[in-house]
């Protein structure tokens, strides 16, 4: 599976908009972008994911570079309950199976 | 509230112990997942089942044994583990392989794992 790379740690204020970006510069064609988060004492949950057009659902949107070699995860207004680790992974429409890196862990401050 | 549930939540044992980790799922899903979560590391893929066949063991120990009866059941057989194996044992299921590859994998919240 192609790798992705994403920064160890982000910061947000509570009710402000927080963008958490992926580079993902070897993806394939075949490749979606998948893009789960570990709440605390929790297991992964999935939040959203695209192949190459921009996608928004009831969680948050996901922005996909023209190149598709990046992408950003937007949460629109933060919560103390988005505070979590975030993994962006590249998925082949061949296989059903999920490669985590180390994510980025989302603190939010009041 | 999760769909997929797992049993025990938390589990101590000594290395010589046998104990069995459950995971139940009423999704309709055709696949299953174990994961092992260690302190500090990436969560890893160890087993895949596809319609109740395994189709991935990703180099898991022996004394790590999956057994999956049905679609909705997995269990994780242990046996003569290692301080090593002491981690959160994660369940997933989702639609099967094929048209549906890319839907979302379901996790449950694991099984705190600890080998004395």
């Amino acid at each position: 599976d192609a790798k992705t790379t994403q920064p160890n740690s982000m910061e947000s204020n509570e009710e402000e908009p927080v963008h958490l970006p992926c580079n993902h510069s070897t993806i394939s064609g075949t490749d979606y972008i998948h893009w789960y988060r570990q709440l605390p004492s929790q297991g992964p949950e999935y939040v959203i994911h695209g192949l190459t057009s921009n996608v928004n659902n009831r969680m948050a949107s996901l922005a996909i570079a023209e190149d598709r070699k990046s992408s950003t995860l937007i949460l629109h207004r933060a919560t103390l309950r988005d505070a979590a680790v975030y993994y962006c992974i590249l998925r082949n429409n061949a296989g059903n199976m999920l490669t985590f890196g180390g994510g980025t862990r989302l603190m939010v401050k009041p | 509230e999760t769909g997929v549930t797992q049993t025990p939540r938390h589990l101590v044992m000594g290395m010589t112990n046998k104990k069995s980790l459950k995971c139940e799922q009423h999704l309709g899903h055709n696949a299953m997942y174990w994961y092992k979560q260690s302190a500090k590391k990436p969560l890893e893929l160890m087993f895949v089942y596809n319609f109740k066949e395994q189709t991935e063991n990703n180099s898991v120990p022996s004394r790590f044994s999956p057994e999956c009866p049905n679609s909705s059941h997995l269990f994780l057989h242990l046996h003569t583990l290692q301080p090593e194996d002491s981690a959160l044992y994660l369940c997933a299921s989702s639609q099967g392989p094929g048209p549906y590859s890319n839907q979302p994998q379901h996790f449950g919240d694991g099984t705190r794992l600890s080998i004395l």
